[in-house]
């Protein structure tokens, strides 16, 4: 039963427009979602995050949307860079547990 | 400081050996966690520690055991090796829980397991 779920494997944007990736979850008891970017053979790195009580937190070039009542989450990178290519994982938690469910990813390649 | 550090890197085993995969923070988080990463799939969660001397189950936890002596160390244990334990494995960690919501976790570089 998967939880959370990424269901694009893959994306291919162009350098210096908009990158979309999207997450869904099904447990409605989860309070908080996380990205993570991942490059190969490195562990992933934290990106960005947000709180059910909020439906948007950006942070420079990253920005976070939140829609709890159809259970979705994108994050948005405006503009793109090659630099961005890798790995980005959702994940959710709920309350202070500390136990993350992340999705199955989805591979960003920014074309230059 | 040099964060969550893991060895080895790479580790061929055949079916049924044992190892230890080990896992130092030096960022003095009372959190650690063990995830492992299938090919095609998210992380999973086997264990995690809220400190020394406390160690708990996660989503996926047969076939592992491990420990917490220290803050700093987390070693994750194979008693029997089998061939579905073939994955990526990543330790992480995160502070003393501060707020309602989970702590940002931070990851080594994993340590590439094969059991043949």
């Amino acid at each position: 039963d998967q939880q959370v779920k990424q269901n694009s494997p893959s994306l291919s944007v162009q350098e210096g427009r908009i990158s979309i990736l999207n997450c869904d979850y099904t447990n409605s008891m989860f309070d908080y979602f996380l990205w993570y970017k991942k490059y190969p053979a490195e562990g992933p790195t934290f990106l960005i995050s947000i709180s059910s009580i909020k439906d948007k937190n950006e942070d420079g070039r990253f920005t976070v949307f939140l829609n709890k009542s159809a259970k979705h989450l994108s994050l948005h990178i405006v503009p793109s860079q090659p630099g961005d290519s890798a790995v980005y994982f959702c994940a959710a938690s709920v309350g202070a547990t500390n136990k993350l469910i992340f999705g199955t990813g989805t591979l960003l390649a920014v074309q230059p | 400081n040099a964060g969550v550090t893991q060895t080895p890197k790479f580790r061929i085993l055949k079916i049924g050996q044992s190892m230890t995969l080990q896992c130092t923070q030096d960022m003095n988080h009372n959190y650690m966690y063990w995830y492992r990463q299938d090919p095609g799939m998210g992380l999973k969660l086997i264990y995690y520690s809220v400190g020394a001397g406390i160690t708990d189950k996660g989503e996926v936890p047969n076939g592992y055991n491990v420990s917490r002596s220290t803050t700093e160390d987390f070693p994750l244990r194979l008693e029997l090796a089998a061939p579905s334990q073939t994955s990526v494995y990543f330790c992480a960690s995160s502070p003393l829980q501060r707020s309602q919501y989970t702590d940002t976790q931070y990851f080594g570089p994993g340590t590439r397991l094969t059991v043949l």
